[in-house]
């Protein structure tokens, strides 16, 4: 049974810094890995998709690698802002697109 | 571009009722998904879909129950709520499922209160 974890559970930074959330999981046999982020009270939204074959996807200031040997991933932000405070999960697709998703991070970026 | 929908947003009910939450997409993607989400545990898969007229358990169904007769929609139905199933509730939807090559997209999720 695929497992995610994500370290740390909880990160404060204040605003300008970069900084690295990680992802890892037991079973290096996945088709894809996603990031997503969530507002409090909200719904979930992707930003970022890497396939097994990828080793890493950019969007804007967000960067994520995947090291699909080791199980591990890494959502790296560059230049943080006040409005990157949010949850953000890390989800695996181990076959027919079911996603198994880490309990996430909870970034808190102050000014 | 209405995306995907949930309704309702909200909702209490009492233990022993029946409750239908609804999700609808406008996509016309093929996977469809239902997540509860839950402090300590995390997002975790209930039922899934690959078309019309085909379902699959996720991690937890018990106490469940989906169908999906349109494409556009994949009801999911408490027969009879628990306090147990006290959560927020997210339909998601993703096209192409061979391989898993797609990124899924959340609704904004059903707060459901079970008394």
């Amino acid at each position: 049974k695929q497992e995610v974890t994500q370290i740390p559970a909880a990160l404060s930074v204040p605003e300008g810094e970069n900084l690295v959330l990680n992802c890892s999981f037991t079973d290096s046999a996945i088709y894809n890995l996603q990031w997503f982020r969530q507002d409090p009270g909200k719904g979930l939204t992707s930003l970022l998709l890497i396939q097994s074959s990828q080793r890493e996807q950019t969007s804007g200031r967000l960067n994520a690698s995947l090291d699909k040997s080791s199980g591990r991933s890494t959502l790296y932000i560059a230049a943080s802002q006040p409005g990157d405070s949010a949850t953000y999960l890390c989800a695996v697709n181990s076959g027919y697109s079911t996603l198994t998703f880490g309990k996430g991070t909870m970034l808190l970026v102050s000014p | 571009d209405a995306g995907i929908t949930q309704s309702p947003r909200y909702k209490i009910t009492e233990t022993g009722r029946q409750v239908t939450l609804m999700c609808h997409q406008t996509w016309s993607h093929s996977y469809m998904f239902w997540y509860r989400q839950d402090l300590g545990h995390g997002l975790r898969l209930i039922y899934y879909s690959a078309a019309a007229d085909i379902t699959d358990k996720g991690e937890v169904p018990d106490g469940y129950v989906v169908s999906r007769s349109k494409t556009e929609n994949f009801p999911l139905t408490l027969e009879s709520a628990t306090r147990s199933q006290t959560s927020v509730y997210f339909c998601a939807s993703s096209d192409e499922g061979r391989g898993g090559t797609d990124t899924q997209y959340f609704g904004p999720g059903t707060r459901l209160t079970v008394l």
